[in-house]
């Protein structure tokens, strides 16, 4: 079974300031797709962020940006120039290829600093 | 963007009663629906996969009799919490992917926050 691991339960940024958020995955297969998702206190989940595991590029939102590294099993979030409204709970995902299947990391809460 | 709509918001019961939690997907058709549970800052649990047209998937150690999954139409996925108690009590939110296309993300409804006094 796949499993999603977010080493980090807790972050903090100072406003303005770069973080990165970790994620690590193990699967067998080699095609499939990740997510990032933001859980501000509403408890609306948002999606960040996606990446085909095919694409070598990294993907990129604006702010949002990640770090791929597929034979490393590794899909960091990296956020740039941090605003108070990016306080929440951070999720990563995986999402397998065939069939619907989402497996959630336990989440890392981002405290923004202003 | 795909919109998921999940109602009620909030719901508070007494001990023994049933709850129904409704899950509609607005502007797309959902053949698959996930209901998860969350815990106060703890990740998304899931309970139970919801196929249109056919049984739920009940993930291991979720009571199918407890936790009722009706997804009757290509827009609608209901919950049914029966004869709930206090340790049912949690955050329930329901999802979809749009059908069919693999790269799609999950969309989320906003939850439904559930005491049970």
């Amino acid at each position: 079974a796949q499993t999603v691991t977010q080493s980090q339960p807790e972050m903090s940024v100072q406003e303005a300031e770069t973080v990165t958020l970790s994620c690590t995955y193990d699967t067998s297969e080699s095609d499939y797709y990740l997510f990032w998702y933001k859980q501000p206190p509403s408890r609306q989940m948002i999606l960040v962020i996606r990446q085909e595991a095919y694409k070598q590029q990294n993907a990129t939102e604006n702010r949002f940006s990640v770090n791929f590294q597929k034979a490393a099993k590794s899909f960091s979030l990296k956020i740039s120039d941090s605003q108070l409204g990016d306080a929440a709970m951070y999720f990563c995902a995986y999402r397998r290829n065939t069939g619907n299947q989402f497996y959630f990391g336990t989440g890392t809460s981002l405290t923004v600093i202003p | 963007g795909a919109v998921v709509s999940q109602h009620p918001s909030w719901v508070i019961c007494k001990s023994g009663t049933s709850v129904k939690i409704e899950c509609r997907s607005l502007d797309f058709q959902a053949t698959t629906m996930f209901w998860y549970r969350q815990f106060p800052k703890q990740s998304l649990m899931l309970m139970a996969t919801s196929n249109e047209g056919s049984k739920a998937t009940y993930e291991q150690g979720v009571e199918k009799d407890k936790f009722l999954i009706n997804h009757a139409s290509l827009t609608l996925s209901t919950l049914t919490v029966t004869s709930a108690h206090p340790e049912d009590s949690s955050f329930y939110i329901c999802s979809a992917p749009t059908a069919w296309l693999y790269n799609s993300p999950l969309h989320f409804g906003n939850g439904t926050r559930l005491t049970v006094t």
